[in-house]
């Protein structure tokens, strides 16, 4: 079956740009979704097919895909913006959902 | 705006059957060309994927949960529903109902339930 690979944790100072990947046997013809989850709270979605963003989410988000990693950026991160990360595609070979192991974004 | 609200037992005893109901509010299951779906989290664990109803009844399931899963529709009460049987602690998790952002089962969900635990012991 299909895997998405996600690093566990990524650490970014406030004001930078933290890059979170989603890794997958040619990821890139797939189209990837984010969501975004703070504790104790449903999901959020942060990028839908690739690189759109749902309106709310700020500009500072975006998203991109190609070969074999997806990636979301968050520009100039805030202190809001840590918490869970999920990448999300459907596998279209076996018609079902398939999600990467969420990571853990850590505003220092 | 839609609301999704997910009901049903926190505590089930194993081996038994898990019930939840979605009940889906300011828009109509029966009239919407939506898939809706269930998704679930083990605590300190990530999103698994349940399975998905369409509005005519038409289901996908997740592969590993597929034998023991039942996703239907109750178009008079306005809800979905999930049963899940034989469950073992290792079906404690928080349960979420979700819609997808268009009619297709590739597209994102954009409305989602707050959760509801589910703890399998006896």
């Amino acid at each position: 079956s299909y895997v998405l690979t996600q690093p566990p944790s990524v650490s970014v100072a406030p004001g930078k740009t933290a890059r979170i990947t989603c890794g997958g046997n040619n990821i890139g013809s797939k189209s990837v979704h984010w969501y975004q989850q703070k504790p104790g709270q449903a999901p959020v979605l942060v990028m839908y097919y690739d690189g759109d963003r749902p309106s709310g989410i700020p500009e500072r988000f975006s998203g991109s895909n190609s070969g074999n990693t997806a990636t979301l950026t968050i520009s100039r991160v805030e202190a809001g913006d840590e918490a869970d990360y999920y990448c999300q595609v459907w596998d279209s070979s076996s018609d079902h959902v398939v999600f990467g192991g969420g990571t853990k974004l850590t505003v220092l | 705006q839609l609301q999704l609200q997910e009901s049903g037992p926190g505590l089930v005893k194993p081996s038994e059957t898990l019930s939840l109901a979605c009940t889906v509010s300011d828009g109509s299951i029966s009239s919407s060309n939506f898939y809706w779906d269930w998704i679930r989290q083990p605590p300190g664990k990530g999103l698994e994927w349940i399975g998905s109803i369409y509005s005519s009844g038409s289901t996908y399931y997740n592969p590993s949960l597929k034998s023991r899963v039942t996703i239907s529709v109750d178009t008079s009460k306005n809800q979905f529903s999930l049963k899940l049987t034989s469950v073992t602690a290792a079906d404690t998790a928080v349960y979420y109902c979700a819609r997808h952002l268009m009619s297709q089962l590739h597209s994102p969900w954009d409305y989602w339930g707050q959760g509801t635990l589910v703890t399998v012991s006896s």
